[in-house]
């Protein structure tokens, strides 16, 4: 399957401090990628969705200004949780299709942000 | 009603077990069928995808849609301690629709 990696797996930060997690798809070209947030025990949430060269679109409930995604090209978008608080701490994932109708998504591994 | 619902377990076998782990939902539109697979702090593996009604087949692993009962399945035969992760069933709409997540079944198989 595809590879899509995501970096870093862990980060632990302070109060008020902005956090950056890349993601990339390693053997493919995916022009749409999905950020999504996992609470323990509860089921992935559709954050938002990038896509390159344009503006990210999020879900309802979901600040824009808060979490910015950039997808600068068909290999990387990034999340950055600015001014991150307790409450942002969660597992943040990313994932990207293989082809331009997203049909099979595949995941990076994950970021466990943790906002002291 | 939840869109998705999905027993979160936990749920223990022993190794050689055939598992079944089922979704129910409530959008009939729904029509892509997924099974992922999650060990703990990754990011979810997809196992199966299927269209529409009927079984899929893919070594040990089966997948199933009644849609008809809105009502699907996955069964891994044999199973072993190595399945053991949390499962997340996932469906959307059209191809290219928003997937829609269960909560996951954590399974645990004993050796």
């Amino acid at each position: 399957g595809a590879v899509v990696s995501q970096h870093p797996s862990r980060v632990i930060c302070k109060s008020g401090t902005s956090v950056k997690i890349e993601c990339r798809s390693l053997d493919f070209q995916a022009t749409t990628m999905f950020w999504y947030r996992q609470f323990p025990k509860q089921s992935l949430m559709l954050m938002a969705t990038s896509n390159e060269g344009s503006k990210a679109t999020y879900e309802q409930g979901v600040e824009k200004d808060k979490f910015l995604i950039n997808h600068a090209s068909l290999t990387l978008s990034t999340l950055t949780v600015t001014s991150a608080h307790p409450e942002d701490s969660s597992f943040y994932i990313c994932s990207a299709g293989i082809d331009s109708f997203n049909e099979k998504l595949f995941f990076g591994s994950g970021t466990q942000l943790s906002v002291l | 009603q939840k869109e998705v619902e999905q027993d979160p377990g936990p749920l223990s076998v022993p190794e050689g077990a055939i598992v079944s782990l089922n979704c129910t939902y409530s959008n009939s539109a729904f029509q892509y069928f997924m099974w992922y697979r999650q060990y703990s702090r990754k990011g979810p593996e997809l196992l199966m995808y299927t269209y529409s009604s009927g079984n899929k087949e893919d070594g040990r692993f089966t997948a199933q849609v009644d849609k008809s009962s809105k009502y699907i399945s996955l069964f891994i035969r044999d199973s072993q301690p190595s399945d053991s992760a949390t499962y997340l069933c996932a469906m959307r709409g059209g191809s290219q629709g928003n997937l829609i997540f269960g909560k996951g079944t954590k399974l645990s198989v004993k050796p």
